[in-house]
C-alpha cells in the first residue's frame, strides 16, 4: 500500500526564517501530489498541487514545492515565513485518480 | 457558503449509542470522501463515492461503520455501537472527477465526535 512520510513532527522558526518541510511517498508509478494546510480552528485548505509538467510548483501565500521523482519527494518551501503561517501542514498523494493518502503532518510554529 | 458543509459540528455520545453524520458536498462535485483524523495525525481514509456508488472502503474500517450517498448528492456516515476509540474528527471532502480532469479535494469543517 502506498504511504506518505513527513520528516518533521514539529518545526519552530522565527519570522523571516526560511522553511523547508520534507515529504516522501512510496509508489513507483505516476502520482499526483498535494500540500494542504490547516490553520488553527479551520478546515484543510489546498496550498499547491502537482499533476504533471514543471516539477517546481508555486502555490498560495508564497509557498512552492519541488517534485523530485528519483527521490520520491515533494518538499515544501517558503523563503521567509510569517507568524500567520503557524499551522499544520499535510502532504498527500493520489494514485490513479483514487483516494488521497495523507502524511502524518508537520506542525509549524512561527515565533513573532 | 458554497463549500463542503458537515452537520453536526460536534457530537457527544455515550458508548454503545449509534451516531449519524451528514455531509453536503460542493454541488457539482461527483466524488465524495470520508476521512477520520485524530490529534496529531493526518486524515485517515475511510471510504469514497463516485456519484451514488461506493467505490472503495478502507480495509481497516470496522463493520460498525457504514456510509451512504443515496442520490449522489449528500452523504451520511453512521457509526453503530460507538466505542471510545471512535472519538475523532470526521472529515468529508468532495472533488469533481471526469475524463482527463484531475482536481484537488475540498474539505469541510468536520464533525468532532466524543464518545464518553
Amino acid at each position: 500500500a502506498q504511504s506518505v512520510s513527513q520528516h518533521n513532527h514539529h518545526v519552530i522558526l522565527s519570522e523571516a526564517a526560511s522553511l523547508e518541510l520534507g515529504c516522501n511517498y512510496s509508489y513507483g508509478g505516476t502520482v499526483n501530489l498535494f500540500w494542504y494546510v490547516q490553520y488553527p480552528g479551520q478546515h484543510l485548505q489546498l496550498l499547491l498541487k502537482y499533476f504533471s509538467g514543471d516539477p517546481l510548483v508555486k502555490g498560495i501565500k508564497g509557498f512552492e514545492a519541488e517534485f523530485i521523482k528519483s527521490k520520491f519527494s515533494f518538499n515544501l518551501r517558503k523563503p521567509s515565513v510569517q507568524w500567520s503561517d503557524t499551522a499544520e501542514y499535510f502532504c498527500a498523494v493520489r494514485i490513479d485518480g483514487q483516494n488521497f493518502v495523507f502524511g502524518p503532518g508537520t506542525r509549524l510554529s512561527v515565533l513573532p | 457558503d458554497t463549500g463542503v458543509s458537515q452537520d453536526p459540528r460536534h457530537k457527544i455520545t455515550k458508548r454503545g449509542q449509534n451516531v449519524t453524520f451528514r455531509c453536503d458536498p460542493i454541488s457539482e462535485h461527483n466524488r465524495l470522501y470520508w476521512y477520520r483524523q485524530t490529534l496529531g495525525q493526518g486524515p485517515e481514509f475511510l471510504t469514497y463515492f463516485q456519484n451514488e456508488a461506493q467505490l472503495e472502503k478502507s480495509r481497516l474500517l470496522s463493520d460498525r461503520f457504514s456510509a451512504e450517498r443515496p442520490k449522489g448528492s449528500f452523504s451520511t456516515l453512521e457509526i453503530q455501537r460507538t466505542e471510545q476509540g471512535d472519538s475523532a474528527m470526521y472529515l468529508c471532502a468532495s472533488s469533481l472527477e471526469g475524463g482527463q480532469m484531475n482536481t484537488e479535494a475540498f474539505f469541510g469543517q468536520g464533525t468532532r465526535l466524543t464518545v464518553v
